[in-house]
């Protein structure tokens, strides 16, 4: 399974992008990307996913870079309900394959 | 709303005695996943059904059971507790094919305590 790498944690202004980036250099070509959150004693919360063209939906848009190797995460305005622990996850396109959770980066709004 | 549901929220078990966690699910997914979640960590994938096919990762103790007896349920035994099975579990249902956009669907969890 491809790996992902993620810094541990980041801060951000209330009413800011928050941009969260998402190394994942070993994807291959039938590997999509997948973002979720987890806010503390949860269960994580599925955002959004792209194979290869960016992705907007009504929760953040998915910058993937061209050689896939990278992604970015996109809150355009941020909220304190947003503070959370966010994981990129790159994940086979058959459900038998199955994915392995990074350390994910706990990202923290501030007022 | 279509859901992944756990039970218990919080379940509290004795050292060495068998406890099961319960897992059911409204999504019609053919495929469910249990994660132990430790504090402060990413979630670990202990195995999972495709369909009625389970499959075990190579790290998973043999402590570590499930049963699935329909496409609805799914139960993760652990038949003799230690304090270091103390986490949250985690179940996930997900539908074949990644292009249908769901991804995975996680219930709210259990969280185990071992006294």
């Amino acid at each position: 399974d491809a790996k992902t790498t993620q810094p541990p944690s980041m801060d951000c202004a209330e009413g800011r992008a928050a941009n969260l980036p998402c190394n994942h250099s070993t994807i291959s070509g039938n590997e999509y990307v997948y973002w979720y959150r987890q806010i503390h004693s949860q269960g994580p919360q599925y955002i959004i996913h792209g194979l290869k063209n960016n992705e907007t939906n009504e929760m953040a848009s998915l910058i993937i870079t061209e050689d896939r190797k990278s992604s970015t995460l996109i809150l355009p305005h941020a909220t304190l309900r947003d503070t959370a622990v966010y994981y990129c996850i790159v994940r086979p396109y058959t459900n038998a394959g199955k994915s392995t959770f990074g350390d994910g980066t706990t990202l923290t709004v501030k007022p | 709303d279509a859901m992944v549901i756990q039970n218990p929220r919080y379940q509290v078990t004795q050292f060495g005695k068998p406890v099961t966690l319960s897992c059911s699910q409204t999504l019609n997914h053919n495929v469910m996943y249990w994660y132990q979640q430790k504090s402060s960590q990413a979630p670990k994938l202990l195995f999972h059904y495709y369909d009625k096919d389970f499959n075990n990762e190579a790290d998973t103790p043999d402590n570590f059971q499930s049963r699935r007896p329909n496409t609805s349920f799914c139960f993760l035994d652990i038949r003799s507790p230690g304090l270091g099975d103390a986490a949250m579990y985690l179940c996930a249902t997900s539908r074949e094919g990644a292009a249908s956009g769901d991804g995975y669907t996680f219930g709210s969890g259990t969280r185990l305590t071992v006294v």
